[in-house]
């Protein structure tokens, strides 16, 4: 298996633009998760689905980010419109379950920077 | 104040020596602590997970103990390698499930030869 896909790797964008990454998860596995990681704050779970539905979202910081899951193999996380503040690394991540026993599978990230 | 604090922040260790790195928390049910390693550039990988039950756990050269009463747990790494550099991070879920989430920042350890 590869893995958790992410796309792109890095992005680099002006204030006020459409910022949009992808996610592809392990296939079989039924969570799906999206990760931001700056420097100050350390890793902050932003929401995550089960079954392509979404579970939790009250991590996402404003209605500037929306995430979606389409199917079993794809996922979106949306900034609009983006601002400097939103420049971190945001990380995919998926697992079998939830018991608290299973492991979660990150993926490489993408490095976003606005401008 | 965040729930889980580790220690040191940074550490520089000579390859061959040993280490252990610290992390306590306050996150209240507890269900599970989590270590994971982050190179550099890289999504953090899984290191070793522990219930309320586990006293402590080995992956290999890494080894995690937990003391549920008094909130701490450390991750021992024996004979480091370069390989070793990197942030290790520790991440306690309160409950059932994963919305509950607290995450430490991180040590970031740095072997050097």
């Amino acid at each position: 298996d590869a893995g958790v896909i992410q796309s792109p790797r890095h992005e680099v964008t002006e204030m006020g633009q459409e910022v949009t990454l992808r996610c592809k998860p392990i296939s079989g596995h039924d969570y799906l998760f999206w990760y931001r990681q700056t420097m100050m704050r350390g890793l902050e779970l932003l929401i995550y689905f089960n079954n392509n539905v979404p579970i939790d979202d009250s991590g996402m910081p404003e209605d500037r980010f929306s995430a979606k899951m389409p199917n079993a193999s794809f996922s979106t996380l949306k900034i609009q419109p983006s601002e400097p503040r939103d420049s971190a690394v945001y990380f995919c991540a998926s697992s079998p379950g939830t018991s608290g026993q299973e492991t979660q599978y990150f993926g490489p990230g993408t490095r976003l920077l606005v401008l | 104040k965040n729930q889980v604090e580790q220690s040191p922040q940074s550490l520089i260790i000579l390859e061959g020596k040993n280490c252990t790195l610290q992390c306590n928390y306050t996150v209240s049910p507890f269900s599970n602590l989590r270590w994971y390693k982050q190179d550099t550039g890289r999504g953090p990988v899984s290191l070793t997970i522990m219930t309320f039950s586990e006293n402590t756990k080995s992956n290999g050269r890494y080894t995690a103990t937990l003391d549920a009463d008094t909130k701490q747990s450390s991750l021992h790494i024996t004979a480091s390698q370069l390989s070793d550099s990197a942030s290790y991070i520790c991440v306690v879920s309160a409950g059932y499930g994963n919305n509950r989430l607290a995450f430490g920042k991180g040590n970031q350890v740095v072997v050097i030869p």
